[in-house]
């Protein structure tokens, strides 16, 4: 297994377009997080799925971000209207439901940068 | 809520130095404790965790030991190498329904020179 994998790695918008980012987690992974990293801060969670049950999403997922993990497999993040603000890497993780504690195993990361 | 009070960085160090990076934590009940670290140009990969007071996490000569009376769970390393150039950011979970989400310091900026 090769790991958690996102793409595209970086992304430049311009204001007011809409961008999409793929998350393919590790293969069987149940669990599945998108964070929102931006420079010299550390990652904060945007929301959680457990399969294709979006079961959390932080107040900073606006409405105009929209997450999807159909079948439980891979998901994406949708960014409509994409503001400067938005401009930040984008991290997703995965985990399986094995035991008490459960590694998060993170992917690479999209940079977005919003011109 | 919860959070993660990192020490500043950026830290620079000599081969061999000894490395402390403090992490202070406030939660809403009993977290687990985690260092997460960035290489350059990689993603974040756990170093080391613990999941109950007085537990010590180790991995690569790192250690840390969970302590509940401080709310600390500070990052130590007798002797640091060129190699251990990175970000390290301490982290908090708390199991909530199943939602083990992460809550991460700001990160140290960490670089050893030789």
């Amino acid at each position: 297994d090769t790991g958690v994998s996102q793409n595209p790695r970086h992304k430049i918008t311009k204001r007011g377009q809409n961008v999409t980012f793929r998350c393919d987690p590790i293969s069987e992974h149940n669990r599945l997080y998108w964070y929102r990293q931006t420079l010299g801060q550390g990652p904060e969670f945007l929301t959680y799925f457990q399969n294709e049950a979006q079961l959390e999403k932080s107040r900073l997922l606006s409405d105009r971000f929209s997450a999807e993990r159909p079948k439980g497999s891979f998901s994406t993040l949708e960014i409509q209207r994409t503001e400067q603000g938005d401009s930040a890497m984008y991290l997703c993780a995965s985990s399986s439901r094995t035991g008490a504690l459960n590694e998060q195993f993170f992917g690479p990361g999209t940079r977005l940068t919003v011109l | 809520g919860n959070s993660v009070t990192q020490m500043e960085g950026p830290v620079t160090l000599s081969e061999e130095a000894f490395l402390t990076i403090n992490c202070t934590y406030t939660a809403t009940g009993y977290p687990s404790l985690f260092w997460y670290v960035q290489y350059p140009g990689e993603g974040l990969q756990l170093l080391l965790k613990a999941t109950k007071a007085d537990d010590k996490g180790s991995n690569k000569g790192f250690e840390a030991t969970y302590r509940k009376e401080t709310t600390s769970f500070h990052l130590e390393k007798g002797s640091v190498q060129v190699s251990d150039s990175a970000v390290y950011f301490c982290a908090l979970m708390i199991n909530n329904f199943g939602n083990e989400k992460l809550t991460f310091g700001t990160g140290t900026r960490l670089t050893i020179i030789p």
